[in-house]
């Protein structure tokens, strides 16, 4: 079983409708992240957590909300999706006080918004 | 705050021939260097990392990268690739501890040819 789960893989939805991505992660590692992934433009940060009780925007949040619901569940929400937000997510998780933040990743959601 | 720029978005190259992946970066303060390697369909996964000392880094799969200080770069290497190389890869930035600073960069897809 992968260590970061995302769920689902794909989802295809409408301009308008609210719709939630799930990570859960058995690393047990404190840090959890959401990051998009567009053509072109690499991977950037939308929120981040580093506990269950510290929650963070990131780079390009507007749009997106969350919710760390245990340690090891982080999810992400479109309250009200719009085109634009079509692009590859990713969770990721990373382990506090090691110093070297090595990022472990979920295999993605493409995202469609039509 | 810390940037990096991936001086090529597509290299093509044939089987068993090398391949030099091209990074660059941009910080005040002293960094962390990292390389993650996407295949199809897959999340990133950590291929090597440079936090201090040696400036010679050596990862998994036979690829090597070099910090230069005076360059601000930190270039990705394989002396012959396979077939299986042929992934996106990322180089990404962040301070001492900052995890969730991590800049990545654009991407570099790499193709190899048979």
């Amino acid at each position: 079983d992968a260590d970061v789960t995302q769920t689902p893989r794909n989802r295809i939805t409408k301009t308008g409708k609210r719709i939630m991505l799930e990570c859960s992660q058995t690393k047990g590692h404190d840090r959890m992240y959401w990051y998009r992934q567009d053509p072109g433009l690499g991977l950037r940060l939308i929120y981040y957590s580093f506990d269950v009780k510290d929650i963070n925007k990131g780079e390009i949040s507007d749009g997106y909300s969350v919710s760390r619901q245990a340690q090891a569940k982080f999810s992400l929400s479109l309250e009200s999706a719009i085109p634009n937000q079509t692009a590859l997510y990713f969770c990721a998780t990373s382990e506090a006080g090691t110093g070297d933040e090595k990022l472990f990743f979920g295999s993605g959601t493409q995202l469609s918004v039509l | 705050a810390q940037s990096v720029t991936q001086l090529d978005s597509q290299v093509p190259v044939f089987e068993e021939a090398p391949v030099e992946l091209r990074c660059n970066y941009s910080s005040s303060v002293s960094v962390y260097l990292f390389w993650y390697v996407q295949y199809p369909n897959q999340g990133l996964q950590l291929l090597l990392k440079y936090l201090s000392g040696s400036t010679l880094v050596k990862g998994i799969n036979g690829f090597e990268a070099e910090f230069n200080k005076s360059q601000t770069s930190f270039h990705l290497r394989k002396p012959s690739v396979h077939i299986s190389d042929t992934a996106e890869y990322f180089c990404a930035v962040t301070t001492p501890r900052g995890s969730e600073k991590l800049v990545f960069g654009k991407g570099t897809k790499l193709t190899v040819n048979p």
